[in-house]
């Protein structure tokens, strides 16, 4: 079973810096995984904010970016804001067809 | 601007089939691939499959024996079938237009109890 592996939470304070991971139990991710990442906050649906590993959507703020780093995907965020504070989740496809979510990140702004 | 609603029965008896439909507005069905995922109370997301309007469809291999979804393009719905449901089955269950995941339902809670 295809498990995908976040950082169970994380403490960033406000105007920093703050790098989310996304790693695959079989190998390295590329972006033939087509990593996409959401942000979730409580009550609310999930919101994407970067699909194709990298590729922001119209209402995606500037301060998120998505990469591919040491073999993981990721989920960075520069100049954090407290309206940041919110549960991250990513989602790998296998063979371009199967999708797995992450175990999902607890961002907290502090 | 693009919209879904998820509908169905917010109570489904244990061993019974859970059914609920993805109502899509303000684009075709027909043009795009449509996601089905769900997510217990406190818990994070899980993948439940996608299809795209052709009738194609791939499964989360944990549910696949029990799973299956369809699509009414002259509706522009796209709908999910789950049988043999339990407790483990009780979640919120969300619709999205997974091309680029960009467009969600707002979610609809399942619980399955007697």
């Amino acid at each position: 079973q295809t498990v995908v592996t976040q950082e169970p939470s994380l403490t960033v304070s406000p105007g920093g810096t703050v790098t989310l991971t996304c790693a695959s139990s079989t190998g390295a991710v590329t972006s033939g995984y087509y990593p996409n990442w959401f942000q979730q906050k409580p009550g609310q649906a999930p919101r994407a904010l970067i699909h194709g590993t990298s590729n922001k959507h119209s209402w995606t703020p500037a301060r998120f970016s998505g990469s591919l780093l040491g073999g993981k995907a990721a989920l960075t965020l520069s100049g954090v804001q407290p309206e940041d504070e919110a549960d991250y989740y990513c989602l790998l496809y296998y063979g371009g067809a199967q999708g797995v979510f992450g175990g999902g990140t607890k961002l907290t702004v502090l | 601007q693009v919209q879904l609603q998820e509908s169905g029965p917010g109570l489904v008896k244990p061993s019974e089939t859970l059914s609920l439909t993805c109502t899509v507005s303000g684009d075709s069905i027909s043009n795009y691939y449509w996601s089905w995922i769900r997510q217990p109370a406190g818990k994070g997301l899980e993948w439940i499959g996608r299809m795209h309007a052709s009738g194609s469809a791939k499964y989360n291999p944990s549910l696949e024996s029990r799973v299956a979804m369809s699509v009414d393009t002259s509706k522009n719905q796209f709908s999910l079938r789950l049988d043999s449901v339990s407790a483990t089955d009780t979640a919120v269950y969300y619709c999205a237009r997974s091309s680029s995941h960009d467009y969600w339902g707002q979610g609809t809670l399942v619980t399955v109890s007697s």
